[in-house]
């Protein structure tokens, strides 16, 4: 049974900071790996997709990596900024989609 | 971007009382929807899938007689909560999926049962 677990639970930074977030998963039988964002109250935003095949993936500051053989992804957030104040799910899909508990991050200005 | 919209956003019902949700995909058609359930600062707990034309596919303990779901088009899925109770208050979010790995997600609908 696909299980996914996200560190840190919370995380408060300064504005400025460069940041990673964690998201491990126990089965690597996996088409691609998803990161969201949710803000309070809302539905996802989707913010990258990567395919079993790849590597990693890149918009604006955010880059996320898989490394599906250990069963690893990491979201990098350079320069973080109030507004990315949310929290930060990853999803691994294997026909369905599996969530981990999420990241909720705070930048402080 | 491929859009999908939730009706109600919000709804507050009586105990006892069923209430509809609505999944529609606006701009493309959707053989497969998905519905999840999310608590306060918890993650999405997927409940059940539905193919159109066909039964809803559970998870393991979703209740199907409670939670019945109706995907009688490519474009709406609905879910019913039959006699609601205070303990089904909950945030649900419902996505559509186009093609075999992308799935769009719906902005969620708020319930509270009183």
């Amino acid at each position: 049974k696909q299980e996914v677990t996200q560190i840190p639970a919370a995380l408060s930074v300064p504005e400025g900071e460069n940041l990673v977030l964690n998201c491990s998963f126990t089965d690597s039988a996996i088409y691609n790996l998803q990161w969201f964002r949710q803000d309070p109250g809302k539905g996802l935003t989707s913010l990258l997709l990567i395919q079993s095949s790849q590597r990693e993936q890149t918009s604006g500051r955010l880059n996320a990596s898989l490394d599906k053989s250990s069963g690893r992804s990491t979201l990098y957030i350079a320069a973080s900024q109030p507004g990315d104040s949310a929290t930060y799910l990853c999803a691994v899909s294997s026909y369905k989609l599996i969530f981990g508990s999420g990241t909720r991050l705070l930048v402080r200005p | 971007g491929a859009v999908v919209s939730q009706h109600p956003s919000r709804v507050i019902c009586k105990s006892g009382t069923s209430v509809k949700i609505e999944c529609r995909s606006l701009d493309f058609q959707a053989t497969t929807m998905f519905w999840y359930r999310q608590f306060p600062k918890k993650s999405l707990m997927l409940m059940a899938t539905s193919n159109e034309g066909s039964k809803a596919t559970y998870e393991q303990g979703v209740e199907k007689d409670k939670f019945l779901i109706n995907h009688a088009s490519l474009t709406l899925s609905t879910l019913t909560v039959t006699s609601a109770h205070p303990e089904d208050s909950s945030f649900y979010i419902c996505s559509a999926r186009e093609r075999e790995w992308e799935q769009y997600f719906g902005p969620g609908t708020r319930l509270t049962v009183t």
